[in-house]
């Protein structure tokens, strides 16, 4: 079945060192989506990516779409307290409408 | 504060119960999606529901059902509870489809099936 994977599972990082997250999908998507989940938080949509190639930045974060449109990652630069949390990755589903599925997300922990 | 509210925050109950799971989606949204969040399976796409008609099913077992009301909000039904039932349940809403795939997420409800 359709399947969205990340890596790392999880990753610590001391404040100011970069990170990366890698999105890797079983098939082809229309786009991807990145959320953010704090501790004890829900699901915050951080940027969605639709054409091939495509690179958006968000201060210090950045999101690659891939070529094929089948994998994605997003980079933070020069980590601080406040990047905690798990970062996800989702696609749309192969079904009618407009659900996601998602990757099991990145935990990035940052110490001071 | 996304603007989507859930009740309740939390729920305990027994093996073999039923709970229902409310769901107010934002103003104007008319798209409300069901997802179960859980440490092993992670973030899984239950059902979704548009402007009161289902529109696509994802993971949701026969025992959960849900709907969605003409005033938009929506109730996810769980039944014949399990252990394994015990997760975190997460409400999301979009705009119409084709306008943008933004969703918002709820601060969810926490289930425990003892």
């Amino acid at each position: 079945g359709q399947q969205v994977m990340q890596i790392p599972q999880y990753q610590h990082v001391q404040e100011g060192e970069d990170f990366t997250t890698y999105c890797n999908s079983s098939t082809t998507l229309s786009n991807i989506q990145w959320y953010k989940q704090r501790p004890g938080g829900h699901p915050v949509f951080l940027i969605q990516l639709v054409k091939s190639g495509e690179v958006k930045k968000q201060k210090r974060l950045t999101f690659q779409f891939g070529e094929a449109k089948k994998n994605s990652s997003l980079h933070i630069t020069a980590t601080q307290t406040t990047d905690v949390g798990t970062y996800f990755c989702a696609g749309p589903t192969r079904q009618a409408g407009t659900a996601l599925i998602f990757g099991k997300g990145t935990t990035l922990s940052v110490s001071s | 504060d996304s603007g989507v509210t859930q009740t309740p925050k939390h729920l305990i109950t027994a093996t073999g119960q039923r709970v229902t799971l409310r769901c107010s989606p934002r103003s104007g949204d008319l798209s409300v999606y069901w997802y179960q969040q859980s440490l092993d399976q992670g973030l899984q796409f239950l059902i979704q529901y548009y402007n009161g008609e289902e529109r696509a099913k994802g993971n949701i077992l026969e025992r959960f059902s849900a709907q969605q009301f003409p005033d938009l909000h929506s109730e996810l039904n769980l039944s014949s509870l399990e252990l394994g039932d015990s997760a975190l349940y997460f409400c999301a809403s979009s705009v119409a489809p084709g306008l943008s795939n933004e969703q918002f997420f709820g601060p969810g409800t926490r289930l425990t099936v003892l």
